[in-house]
């Protein structure tokens, strides 16, 4: 199984300010990473897909990066819509072929 | 506009056979991929199985054994049983779509249902 480590477990950040989020995988995934928002009572949303590929209607100061088993998620000023639990989930040809990290919880400062 | 809806008890007893439907409009159920995931405080985030409407599938193997999922297409439903339950089954499930890429397999959600909790207890 591929795990991913997210990084680090709350964020605590004021509005206005930059985000960096990690997510690690504990053996290469290629480009094959999401990053998902989930807000408190809502299903995840899909914001990031193949590493680096905004998701429809996903706003420009959300952006992906990374490759392999090294991946970021950037935003670049902080909304206050925006703080929420953030994961990452990696497509693979391991059984299972979809895993999820812990999470990131960003909160306001 | 894509929506999912998820529907069945919130409360089964241990050993028995969780059972979940979700309906789905603005999507064709027979020509997408779906799945179940659920969410609990101890396991996190936790794909459960895929399955297309020409009956392509994946597992989770932690659960391939206890795991069933169907879609009538005539319903536009997918549903999900997972049998022998015991606490550790408690939690949110989701059904979702899996978003189609061109020459790709199944590899992201694009579109989840709200989520029904599932607790196991007698």
């Amino acid at each position: 199984e591929i795990v991913l480590t997210q990084s680090p477990a709350t964020l605590s950040l004021s509005p206005g300010e930059r985000a960096t989020l990690s997510c690690r995988a504990s053996q290469s995934v290629n480009i094959y990473l999401a990053w998902y928002q989930q807000k408190p009572g809502q299903a995840p949303r899909l914001l990031i897909y193949d590493a680096s590929n905004r998701a429809t209607g996903v706003p420009a100061r959300f952006s992906g990066s990374g490759s392999g088993a090294d991946f970021t998620l950037t935003i670049s000023s902080l909304e206050p819509e925006d703080f929420a639990v953030y994961y990452c989930q990696q497509r693979s040809n391991w059984p299972p072929p979809i895993t999820f990290g812990q999470g990131t919880r960003l909160e306001i400062k | 506009q894509v929506q999912l809806q998820e529907s069945g008890p919130g409360l089964v007893k241990p050993s028995e056979t969780l059972s979940l439907t979700c309906t789905v409009s603005g999507a064709s159920i027979s020509s997408n991929y779906w799945s179940w995931i659920r969410q609990s405080p101890g396991k996190g985030l936790e794909w459960i199985e895929y399955l297309s409407g020409s009956g392509s599938t994946n597992y989770n193997p932690s659960l391939k054994s206890r795991v069933t999922m169907s879609i009538d297409t005539s319903k536009n439903q997918l549903s999900l049983k997972l049998n022998s339950v015991t606490a550790a089954d408690t939690a949110v499930y989701y059904c979702a779509k899996i978003l189609e890429i061109p020459n790709r397999g199944q590899d992201y959600f694009d579109f989840w249902g709200q989520g029904t909790l599932v607790t196991v207890s007698s």
